[in-house]
């Protein structure tokens, strides 16, 4: 029973095309966050949820969208997709105080 | 600019020796401090945290050592084991702002 899951694991599509990655935890966390690991290996914050809420939105273009149905979902979904989208798109949630932060298992994203 | 640095881009070690792995910030402001370990196509896995009050934790085998002053932080690994091999991420962050600064990594290599 994985703590936080997310789906697609692997994800190739063309360029200018849209697609959604979906996560959930079921570690009861009120705080969600999306992450993007670069060709260069930074790990950098995108957005996060506290109870659905957005408290943090990085400066990512606004092709991407987050939704948070709930406190134990966050998808991201992004709008004509570009090659420079290609990365590692992590999943991670935290309680409120938002001290540990537990991460899923990643999507690989690849745009051709 | 990069807050959060790991310096060493990888280190071997042989096997039952001590790994240490090293992190610099800039941010005095930081206030917890993170260690992840992370295996190809995984997600970013917690090992040790620890607070600005505290200059040690410790945890098994791996110790986090915190020197405010310097803005340095380490993570010690005794003994080394096989299975330590993986990437090793450090991060920092301020209480309640939900926003954790990563390094980009130390690539971990535990000969045996």
């Amino acid at each position: 029973d994985t703590a936080v899951s997310q789906t697609p694991k692997y994800l190739v599509t063309q360029m200018g095309n849209d697609k959604s990655i979906k996560c959930e935890q079921n570690l009861g966390h009120d705080t969600m966050y999306w992450y993007k690991q670069d060709s260069k290996k930074f790990l950098k914050i995108m957005f996060s949820y506290n109870n659905k809420e957005l408290i943090i939105n990085e400066t990512v273009p606004n092709r991407f969208s987050p939704k948070s149905p709930d406190k134990a979902h966050l998808n991201l979904h992004i709008n004509s997709l570009e090659l420079g989208d290609s990365a590692v798109y992590f999943c991670a949630s935290s309680q409120v105080d938002g001290n540990t932060i537990y991460f899923g298992e990643g999507s690989w994203l690849t745009v051709v | 600019d990069q807050q959060v640095k790991q310096n060493s881009p990888s280190l071997s070690v042989q096997e039952g020796r001590i790994s240490i792995l090293n992190c610099d910030y800039t941010n005095s402001m930081f206030d917890y401090f993170l260690w992840y370990k992370k295996y190809p196509a995984e997600g970013p896995t917690f090992l040790i945290s620890i607070s600005s009050i505290k200059d040690k934790n410790e945890d098994g085998r791996f110790t986090v050592f915190l020197n405010k002053s310097a803005k340095h932080l380490s993570l010690h690994i005794v003994p080394s084991q096989p299975g330590d091999s993986a990437v090793y991420f450090c991060a920092a962050s301020l209480s309640g702002t939900y926003k954790y600064i990563f390094g980009t990594g130390t690539r971990l290599k535990v000969l045996a």
